[in-house]
């Protein structure tokens, strides 16, 4: 079962402009990671949030987590045309291996 | 080498055709998944190794069958497909130990088309 959902589905800006991607999951996690794809390929991970943090920071980008709300943001500041991609938030459980639910995605589209 | 390999990059088989997936890494993960991903879809997990025994499987036909020969390898054979299996197939791998934030890192993919 998809657990993230993601919104907007789709999402076009211009290049300089900052792009936000929300998350919206139903269960209790151990953390929240945003992944992005590029055509269809493999799985790029960006950045993991831990159930117990709010905000993380990691170049451009930007996360949030709001546990009460069951909800988390991804900011990307400065978009350039590189960041054209899938973004996909994924909830993760487990010990030792982690099992993510990911989102149906957010597709950006990211023009000079 | 951070890296997660995946063979082929593209294969089309028949529904009668056994063929068979591959995934390496050397990162000394032990724990290892496989994906499924339609298009315009997000992936699945469909099994989940860890420590080279078979620790998810999360309701795959069993025409799907994984196989982790040994902590850097694993296989995913295929045998008598349908035409709906048609997709992306992801590997991924994770350190599988040290606690629960592990990210994982993902190999760029098979895409399967069955005819």
């Amino acid at each position: 079962s998809q657990q993230g959902e993601e919104d907007p589905q789709a999402l076009s800006i211009q290049e300089g402009e900052n792009a936000t991607m929300n998350c919206s999951y139903k269960t209790s996690i151990n953390n929240l990671q945003w992944y992005r794809q590029n055509s269809g390929r493999g799985l790029v991970h960006l950045i993991l949030i831990r159930s117990n943090e709010r905000e993380k920071h990691s170049g451009r980008l930007r996360v949030t987590l709001d546990t009460s709300k069951k909800s988390s943001s991804l900011l990307i500041t400065a978009s350039r045309a590189a960041d054209t991609a899938s973004y996909f938030c994924a909830t993760g459980r487990g010990l030792g291996y982690s099992t993510l639910t990911f989102g149906k995605g957010t597709m950006l589209l990211v023009s000079p | 080498d951070t890296e997660v390999t995946q063979t082929p990059k593209h294969l089309v088989m028949g529904m009668t055709n056994k063929k068979s997936l591959k995934c390496e890494q050397h990162m000394g993960h032990r724990a290892m998944y496989w994906y499924k991903q339609k298009a315009k879809k997000p992936p699945e997990l469909m099994f989940v190794y860890s420590y080279e025994k078979l620790s998810i499987n999360e309701s795959v036909p069993s025409r799907f069958s994984p196989e982790c020969p040994n902590s850097s390898l694993l296989n995913l054979h295929l045998h008598a497909l349908q035409p709906e299996d048609s997709a992306l197939y992801l590997c991924a791998s994770s350190q599988g130990s040290g606690g629960p934030h592990n990210e994982q890192f993902f190999g760029p993919g098979t895409r399967l088309t069955v005819l």
